[in-house]
């Protein structure tokens, strides 16, 4: 299995809304990642938690909160967004999180914030 | 700082003709290349990567690149050009010891029947 899910594959909030993006991976990967992207832009990288810990904080607003619950599962928690918030997020993972690994991407879930 | 160049924002061939999509880079050391792909409303795929054991890498779906370092070159390429090779393609750069890569800023390649 070389599959990441994420759920949902849309979604749309209030700026007062608080929701969750989830994502799942079972092929034993201890590096995962989360990215935006806007339309027409490369992924922009948020977030990376290696070993279930978070490694890397890309300067992120505090209104996107990372979880990693545990090797299979990241989510990405939101609340008081912005419509500039609106976008693709992607999730993926890999091995171990060195840059040799291919990361493998999930489909992503589109995000709009009204 | 690492970074990586795409040159030519959308490129559009014919069915059956060279695809050739470029990617520069600049890094004072040795980097890891990587190109992407991404077809409509999916995530990126690992098309190839370059990680200094040949110059010349193999990918999937009868792509390939070329690690040029007098160029600073990492151009992709595949001999003839099919339909659903139409993709937004990224190429992306890591330095050794680093856990990111940072992406170009893409090429749509469009294939005309």
């Amino acid at each position: 299995d070389t599959e990441v899910t994420q759920t949902p594959k849309h979604l749309v909030m209030g700026m007062t809304n608080k929701k969750s993006l989830k994502c799942e991976q079972h092929m034993g990967h201890r590096a995962m990642y989360w990215y935006k992207q806007k339309a027409k832009k490369p992924p922009e990288l948020m977030f990376v938690y290696s070993y279930e810990k978070l490694s890397i904080n890309e300067s992120v607003p505090s209104r996107f909160s990372p979880e990693c619950p545990n090797s299979s599962l990241l989510n990405l928690h939101l609340h008081a967004l912005q419509p500039e918030d609106s976008a693709l997020y992607l999730c993926a993972s890999s091995q171990a999180g060195l840059v040799l690994d291919e990361q493998y991407f999930g489909p992503g879930t589109r995000l709009t914030v009204t | 700082a690492q970074s990586v160049t795409q040159l030519g924002s959308h490129v559009s061939v014919s069915e059956g003709a060279l695809v050739l999509l470029r990617c520069n880079y600049s890094s004072s050391v040795p980097p890891y290349l990587f190109w992407y792909v991404q077809y409509p409303n999916q995530g990126l795929q690992l098309l190839l990567k370059y990680t200094s054991a040949a110059t010349l890498v193999k990918g999937i779906n009868g792509f390939e690149a070329e690690f040029k370092k007098s160029e600073t070159s990492f151009h992709l390429t595949k001999p003839s050009a099919h339909m659903s090779d139409a993709a937004e393609y990224f190429c992306a750069v890591s330095l050794r010891g680093a856990q990111k890569l940072v992406f170009g800023q893409g090429t749509r390649l469009t294939i005309n029947p």
